[in-house]
């Protein structure tokens, strides 16, 4: 079975600091990652994407992956309260047409 | 707005009835995926239609169904419904290339309810 964990959280951080969501994925074959962003009701909306390892940056967004350890991060700098919202990491499965395979997904607070 | 649309936006139905949900892909993409979100986990991948053929399936009974219309939006058909298909149902279209592994775009979900 092919698993994406994640911490659901909550977790808490002040306004301005950096926020640092983690996300370790199961099946090595894995090539392609996914940080999607989910507010309450809403449907999930993408952030940002990765193939390498390594850093990616955008924005205040800075997502990590690291395939040795099977490990990816997301890191939000300059924490606003409007990034109060459950992260969802996703991991795409090549062997069924890029089916993406998500964790239970990190719900973060940013308080003022 | 990814451009994905979805309809209904919610929708309440009786255990046993049988439900149909729609799905208008992005223009430009040709691969529509289904996917099913219960309250506080991620989503599950119901399946995916590539060119009006079934391209992958997630551990769903056959009660499940869909389809791919020449124009690339999808149906999802689930017969025989029970209370735990009360979830959120999304529906996420990409533009395959060969490769596997294309971004996909969410649309806004159709929440269904069954009593």
């Amino acid at each position: 079975q092919k698993e994406v964990e994640q911490n659901s959280g909550p977790l808490s951080v002040p306004e301005g600091a950096i926020a640092s969501l983690n996300c370790t994925y199961s099946d090595r074959g894995s090539q392609s990652f996914f940080w999607y962003r989910q507010y309450s009701g809403k449907s999930p909306e993408l952030i940002m994407f990765i193939y390498s390892n390594g850093d990616k940056e955008d924005g205040r967004f800075t997502a990590q992956l690291n395939k040795a350890s099977q490990y990816v991060s997301l890191l939000i700098r300059d924490s606003q309260p409007s990034d109060s919202a459950t992260y969802l990491c996703a991991a795409a499965d090549y062997n069924q047409g890029g089916k993406l395979i998500f964790g239970q997904g990190t719900e973060l607070s940013v308080k003022p | 707005e990814t451009g994905v649309t979805q309809s209904p936006t919610h929708l309440i139905k009786t255990r046993g009835q049988q439900v149909t949900l729609r799905c208008s892909s992005q223009s430009g993409h040709n691969t529509v995926s289904w996917y099913q979100q219960a309250l506080g986990q991620g989503p599950q991948f119901i399946f995916q239609y590539y060119r009006e053929e079934e391209n992958g399936r997630g551990n769903f009974p056959p009660r499940f169904s869909g389809l791919q219309f020449p124009n690339y939006s999808s149906e999802l058909n689930v017969n025989a419904l029970e209370l735990d298909d009360s979830a959120l149902y999304l529906c996420a279209s990409s533009l395959a290339q060969g490769a596997g592994g294309e971004t996909q775009y969410f649309g806004p979900g159709t929440r269904l309810l069954v009593l």
